[in-house]
């Protein structure tokens, strides 16, 4: 059964990089179509960010696009994202998941609460 | 506009029916996605393809579609299905994932 789990820095200092990992476990992240993150700041909606094709090609929120970068790794299983010049905005529980080719969004990694200071 | 809409807060009472709408131009061509997501918790899927349902979800969640907008149909509301809900497809390009703001279901 396919299980995502984030990780990486849980405070980030505003201005700077916000880096994320996500861990794939029991399937291989070169067979499924698309990894992506999705976001939500506390108290509201979800918001997608990006996803990355298992070949490699992505796919970007317009009104992110200038900051982030989504990629794989298929040596370690695992994607990331790098959001540069964060913001308090950025505040936010940053899910990682599995999208199908119908744009079918799950499994869902647990999130992880990524807090910008000042 | 790619935006999908749907209202804020849906309240009924246990053993009633609710239904959530979400409206958008982009559901006349790309499928919709169901997600519910408790508080603390992950989102999970509940309704795919519009009118599909995962194994594991109990047969009193239902989807169906019409034109621009998609409708998540609650029967015999239960106190556990009190949870946010929210709809997915992708814009009408097919390239991007797009997001209801959400509908806080109250079970009164």
């Amino acid at each position: 059964q396919l299980q995502l789990q984030e990780s990486g820095p849980r405070l980030v200092k505003s201005s700077e990089t916000l880096s994320l990992t996500c861990n794939v476990s029991g399937g291989s992240i070169s067979s499924s179509y698309y990894w992506g993150w999705i976001r939500q700041p506390p108290g509201k909606g979800l918001e997608w960010i990006g996803s990355i094709y298992f070949g490699g090609s992505t796919d970007y929120s317009s009104s992110l696009k200038s900051r982030i970068s989504i990629f794989l790794d298929t040596s370690k299983n695992q994607f990331s994202l790098k959001l540069r010049s964060v913001t308090a905005a950025d505040t936010a529980v940053y899910y990682c998941a599995s999208i199908s080719g119908t744009y079918a969004i799950g499994p869902w990694g647990q999130g992880a609460l990524v807090t910008v200071s000042s | 506009s790619d935006e999908l809409t749907q209202p804020p807060s849906v309240s009924v009472s246990p053993g009633q029916t609710a239904r959530i709408t979400c409206s958008g131009e982009a559901l006349t061509n790309q499928y919709s996605y169901w997600y519910q997501q408790k508080p603390g918790q992950a989102p999970v899927m509940i309704i795919f393809e519009d009118t599909e349902r995962p194994s594991g979800i109990p047969g009193r969640f239902s989807g169906s579609s019409s034109g621009t907008t998609v409708t998540l149909t609650i029967s015999g509301v239960q106190a556990e299905d009190e949870a946010d809900y929210y709809c997915q497809s992708a814009d009408t390009t097919g390239f991007y994932v797009v997001f209801g703001g959400g509908t806080q279901l109250t079970v009164l």
